[in-house]
């Protein structure tokens, strides 16, 4: 069974843009989870969606931002960037019976020129 | 309440020694306690969980000890490789937000011949 995907890999932006980043879960798997990971922060909770709904949601700005498709892929978007944005973005999914196992993508890197 | 303290932030250990990682908590509502690994280029993988009703679980190497009154839990590696050389992660989350994992800081586990 494929892992969960994520694109692109690698990403540059200037300040001001906005940037799109992708998740296909794991087939099955309808909860994916946003995860923003940097050196300062650690690994930080963005968003978690089920069923193309918002189920659960970090204390980020609301330049973050995210949906969930009928197919279970989800889409994370970020606008306005900023230096600080700068990061590993990580998606992870699950399936519903075992909420708690999270399997996590290889992530997105971006950076905020 | 959300934080989640993990020491040390680097260990070097020799092949075959023992490797211990200590994590914790404050939020009481806890009640599920991961250990991730993760690689460079690498998402984080699921290593090994306790849920608060035991106060140990071993997986081949790998074993948690769980302190529910002193509100800490630690990851033992027993006789570490140098492929174990990696960052460690501790997360904790509670039922109903399960996929809402909140992390600590991290351990680079560097294993030496």
């Amino acid at each position: 069974k494929a892992g969960v995907t994520q694109t692109p890999r690698y990403l540059i932006k200037t300040r001001g843009q906005q940037v799109t980043l992708s998740c296909s879960p794991i087939s099955g798997h309808r909860s994916v989870s946003w995860y923003q990971q940097t050196p300062g922060q650690g690994l930080q909770f963005l968003f978690e969606y089920f069923s193309e709904t918002q189920r659960n949601k970090g204390n980020f700005p609301g330049r973050f931002s995210g949906r969930q498709f009928s197919n279970s892929r989800s889409e994370m978007n970020v606008s306005t960037l900023e230096l600080g944005d700068s990061a590993l973005y990580l998606c992870a999914s699950t399936l519903p019976s075992q909420e708690s196992r999270q399997y996590f993508g290889p992530g997105t890197r971006l950076t905020v020129l | 309440q959300q934080q989640v303290k993990q020491s040390p932030q680097s260990l070097i250990v020799q092949k075959g020694g023992i490797s211990i990682i200590n994590c914790a908590y404050e939020n009481t509502a806890f009640d599920y306690f991961p250990w991730y690994q993760q690689f460079p280029g690498k998402g984080p993988a699921l290593l090994i969980a306790i849920r608060p009703d035991v106060s140990e679980k071993k997986e081949g190497r790998f074993t948690i000890s769980f302190n529910k009154s002193a509100k800490q839990f630690s990851l033992h590696i027993m006789d570490s490789q140098p492929g174990d050389s990696a960052t460690y992660f501790c997360a904790a989350s509670t039922t109903g937000t399960a996929s809402k994992l909140t992390f600590g800081t991290g351990t680079r586990l560097q294993v030496t011949l």
